[in-house]
């Protein structure tokens, strides 16, 4: 049983750029998160996934930033016109069920130039 | 605001020492999770405590839920230089649509 995948696992993008990173959770898990990590920061949470529904984004930045996890096919985090403050590790977890353990892909570091 | 609290967010220790961090929430959980996150690496899932007062261990590893359910402490016993890393607690705040709150961190290093 293959674990969370991510990817990319590094990305460097240019100021202005869109950055989309992709998270396939483990088999059989309906529930996705996605965390922010700065360098020396703890986790903050970003968005909360169910199959085609988007349960809390209470995390998400107003604006340039979207998730989705489609019916078929790995959820997506998007970022729109990236700006240095982008850069972070994004990493992503699956759970089976809510409130349960969340298992973590190995991240997505995101580097804006 | 930060609900879930680690504080210091470093610690340094002589290998064989005992260590012992605390987390705490301004809000009663459902459940409070530990991960560890080794350098470079990912978070990875240690325990979950449930229940008010629950103690679990994991070899020299012994976490606690508070009987308030509002903190919880990891002990190690005796350090080893494979204990390095950030240890994250998690909290599950009653009717947060389950989405957990972590802490800063801790990072533990130990001295060989």
């Amino acid at each position: 049983n293959a674990g969370v995948m991510q990817n990319p696992r590094h990305l460097v993008r240019r100021r202005g750029q869109e950055a989309r990173l992709r998270c396939s959770p483990m088999k059989g898990h309906s529930h996705v998160y996605w965390y922010r990590q700065l360098p020396e920061e703890g986790l903050k949470f970003m968005v909360y996934l169910q199959k085609e529904n988007i349960i809390d984004e209470s995390g998400m930045p107003k604006e340039r930033f979207s998730a989705e996890f489609p019916k078929e096919g790995p959820s997506i985090l998007r970022i729109q016109q990236v700006v240095r403050g982008d850069s972070a590790a994004y990493f992503c977890a699956s759970s089976p069920l809510s409130g349960e353990q969340q298992f973590f892909g190995p991240g997505t570091r995101l580097t804006v130039l | 605001g930060q609900q879930v609290m680690q504080i210091p967010q470093y610690q340094h220790v002589q290998e064989g020492e005992d260590f012992t961090t605390y987390c705490n929430s301004s809000t009663t959980l459902s459940n409070i999770q530990w991960y560890k996150q080794r350098p470079g690496g990912h978070p990875v899932f240690l325990i979950q405590l449930v229940k008010s007062g629950e103690v679990k261990k994991q070899k020299r590893l012994t976490f606690q839920f508070g009987e308030a359910k509002k903190n919880s402490s990891l002990h190690i016993t005796a350090t080893q230089t494979t204990d390095v890393g950030t240890y994250f607690c998690a909290g599950e705040i009653a009717g947060a649509n389950s989405k957990l709150t972590f802490g800063k961190g801790i990072t533990l290093s130990v001295r060989p």
